[in-house]
């Protein structure tokens, strides 16, 4: 059984950090490019980062929406099965939900990046 | 950015009647349309894929169609776990966008 488990979420204040993890089970996670997605309290869903299924620093094996580029950095440790999401220099507009979300399939064709799997998600609140 | 449209924001119906759901991209995306299903308190759930495939376990009732710029859900008879919010999300295009959502509501 597929399972993704997201920690770290918490209190923070404006401008400060925090670093987001996703556990990873029941499937061979080095083959799959990986997601982060958010979710502000009553509102819809936003796409936030993606990964490569091999991760690296490599041009293309990351993306970031334009909202939150320059600020969070995503990373991934194959040999640990766990995602990450380092988010930096955090504002009020960025409290929500994160959830990990798992690539449907393991190319990296536009076809595979719907999101078969998700986590129960981790609440980031940014309050002072 | 390729914005996703969601109509009608809310959809009121009965048990047992149809709902139909429609999503609008700015732009073509081909088919790289997925729907997804949020219950309150969930993490959303992947039903549809390539604006028409059903995802695994996915009941037959579900059904998706189009292509370009306009996309349709179909429910063909809602059940009670069905009443919930559902959104739309293409992957044509960097970045990836999603709809806005359509609640589905009891009538």
């Amino acid at each position: 059984e597929v399972q993704l488990l997201e920690s770290g979420g918490g209190l923070v204040q404006p401008g400060g950090s925090l670093r987001l993890s996703c556990a990873a089970s029941g499937f061979t996670f080095s083959n799959y490019d990986m997601n982060w997605v958010r979710q502000a309290p009553g509102k819809g869903l936003e796409w936030v980062s993606v990964i490569s299924s091999s991760g690296g620093s490599a041009v293309g094996s990351t993306n970031y929406a334009d909202s939150v580029k320059g600020r969070f950095t995503i990373s991934r440790d194959n040999s640990k099965n766990t995602l990450y999401l380092q988010m930096n220099s955090l504002r009020a507009e960025d409290t929500a939900t994160y959830y990990c979300a798992k690539n449907m399939c393991g190319g990296r064709v536009a076809s595979c990046y719907r999101f078969d799997q998700w986590g129960q998600g981790t609440l980031v609140t940014v309050s002072s | 950015e390729i914005v996703m449209t969601q109509s009608p924001a809310t959809l009121s119906v009965s048990p047992g009647e149809r709902a139909t759901l429609s999503c609008r991209a700015s732009q073509s995306v081909s088919f790289n349309l997925a729907w997804y299903q949020q219950r309150p308190g969930q993490a959303p759930r992947l039903l549809i894929y390539g604006a028409s495939a059903r995802a695994t376990g996915i009941p037959a009732r579900f059904s998706g169609s189009g292509s370009g710029t306009e996309f349709t859900l179909t429910i063909s008879s809602l059940q009670s776990e069905d009443f919930a919010i559902y959104y739309c999300q293409q992957s044509d295009m960097w970045p990836l966008t999603f709809g806005g959502g359509t609640k589905v509501e009891i009538k």
